[in-house]
């Protein structure tokens, strides 16, 4: 596998259901990423995940926001309790090690909350 | 005062012309990272450095670190150029866990046949 696959491509939920958002970074890359991009905005930053390390998680937005990186490869972000607010474009990006190596992206999931 | 500024945030051009966009910070820096995102909305990553200048075709980014500038250039501009610009600055902390990326707002570029 070449890049960097998101699942799903779509997500179509309602309010105040959980919904899981799957990233298989390249194999290789130990960085992993998620962003947002709400309808109009910029790229919102969420959570980083380097190697073992504890992961950076400044910018999850609520409590409602978790990640978890499994074998240091496959991520799940998981939403609880959906909020409209919450329907964006959710954007994976891994690197080779450190953030300074240029990111490659998924192709997205957009999450719709209803 | 946003950490990271661009400019402009529109700009149509005409087929063959120079394009710059400039991005400045506020911010101390580990590197920055250009990006740019088609109008589908994929993302494309572009350039990300540290100091001097990089090229890759027809694109030249470039950074002043003293100045807290960077520049991304577009020669021989071309229709399949039209996308958002985005300047993003890196910072990371005392462990490489502690990481911060700043976006730009992004620059929407037109070029026009």
């Amino acid at each position: 596998g070449a890049g960097v696959s998101q699942s799903p491509s779509n997500k179509v939920t309602e309010k105040g259901k959980d919904v899981e958002l799957r990233c298989d970074p390249i194999s290789g890359h130990t960085a992993l990423y998620w962003y947002r991009q709400s309808l109009g905005q910029g790229l919102e930053f969420l959570i980083y995940f380097q190697g073992n390390s504890a992961p950076d998680k400044s910018g999850l937005p609520s409590d409602r926001f978790s990640a978890e990186r499994t074998g240091g490869s496959v991520s799940t972000l998981t939403i609880q309790r959906t909020q409209q607010e919450d329907s964006a474009v959710y954007l994976c990006a891994s690197s080779l090690d450190r953030p300074y190596n240029e990111q490659f992206f998924g192709p997205g999931t957009r999450l719709t909350v209803l | 005062k946003n950490e990271v500024e661009q400019s402009p945030q529109n700009l149509t051009a005409q087929e063959g012309e120079f394009i710059t966009i400039n991005c400045s910070y506020s911010v101390g820096i580990s590197a920055l990272h250009w990006l740019q995102q088609h109008p589908g909305g994929g993302i494309v990553s572009l350039f990300m450095l540290s100091s001097g200048k990089k090229k890759h075709g027809r694109l030249i980014a470039t950074i002043n670190i003293q100045e807290k500038h960077s520049s991304l250039h577009i020669t021989a501009s071309h229709p399949r150029d039209s996308a958002v610009y985005i300047c993003a600055a890196l910072v990371i902390g005392e462990s490489d866990s502690n990481y911060q990326l700043i976006w730009g707002a992004g620059t929407k570029l037109i070029i026009k046949p």
